[in-house]
């Protein structure tokens, strides 16, 4: 069965400092996994995704994640932490033949002044 | 352009009242979705269309209703709803479904006394 991971439920970073959010993820399957933002009282928006190929994902506002399938994770990388990403961050799996996301628990992102 | 809209935005309803929630996306998608979410949680999936027709119901009680008028429309029909349906109630669309990005709209917060 998929299942995904959010490793930490809240992460709190300095201004300007770097992000690291992470996620593992099991499938049976070469996966899709994505990464959404929502801030409070706000829909999801998709930071990015990754479909098996670059393992190094580019997305919006200077986000990345890297796909290591020997250590089955997928971890949100940013160089430098901004007021305005303080938000519920959600890593996400869907697996062959399926429409169904499964989702983690969020990790609540905390951007200190 | 990804935009998934709905309304209202907010909706305060009685237990005895009849209320909907609509949902429309014009980017040609052909899956539609509708998900709850509680405070602090990720969002739960409750009803998937495809081509118009429902080919997910995840066991959601019958006090709520989804219809798919058309292939841009969705509609969630709500009727003797109890307090604890209170939510956030997310709509997304991917573009057929299977392993496809959804995108989500930015929900309709729902109050229900």
């Amino acid at each position: 069965a998929q299942s995904v991971t959010q490793l930490d439920s809240h992460v709190s970073v300095s201004e300007g400092t770097p992000v690291l959010l992470r996620c593992n993820y099991s499938s049976s399957y070469s996966p899709s996994l994505f990464w959404y933002v929502q801030h409070p009282n706000k829909g999801l928006q998709l930071l990015l995704k990754y479909t098996s190929a670059a393992t190094l994902v580019k997305g919006i506002n200077g986000f990345e994640a890297e796909f290591k399938k020997s250590e089955t994770s997928f971890h949100l990388t940013k160089p430098s932490a901004h007021m305005s990403d303080a938000a519920e961050y959600f890593c996400v799996v869907i697996t062959s033949g399926t429409y169904k996301y499964i989702f983690g628990t969020g990790t609540r992102l905390k951007v200190l002044a | 352009d990804t935009e998934v809209t709905q309304t209202p935005k907010h909706l305060v309803m009685g237990m005895t009242n009849k209320k909907s929630l609509k949902c429309e996306q014009h980017m040609g998608h052909r899956a539609m979705y509708w998900y709850k979410q509680k405070a602090k949680k990720p969002p739960e999936l409750m009803f998937v269309y495809s081509y118009e027709k429902l080919s997910i119901n995840e066991s959601v009680p019958s006090r709520f209703s989804p219809e798919c008028p058309n292939s841009s429309l969705l509609n969630l029909h709500l009727h003797a709803l109890q307090p604890e349906d209170s939510a956030l109630y997310l709509c997304a669309s991917s573009q057929d479904g299977r392993r496809e990005t959804q995108y989500f709209g930015p929900g309709t917060r729902l109050l229900v006394l």
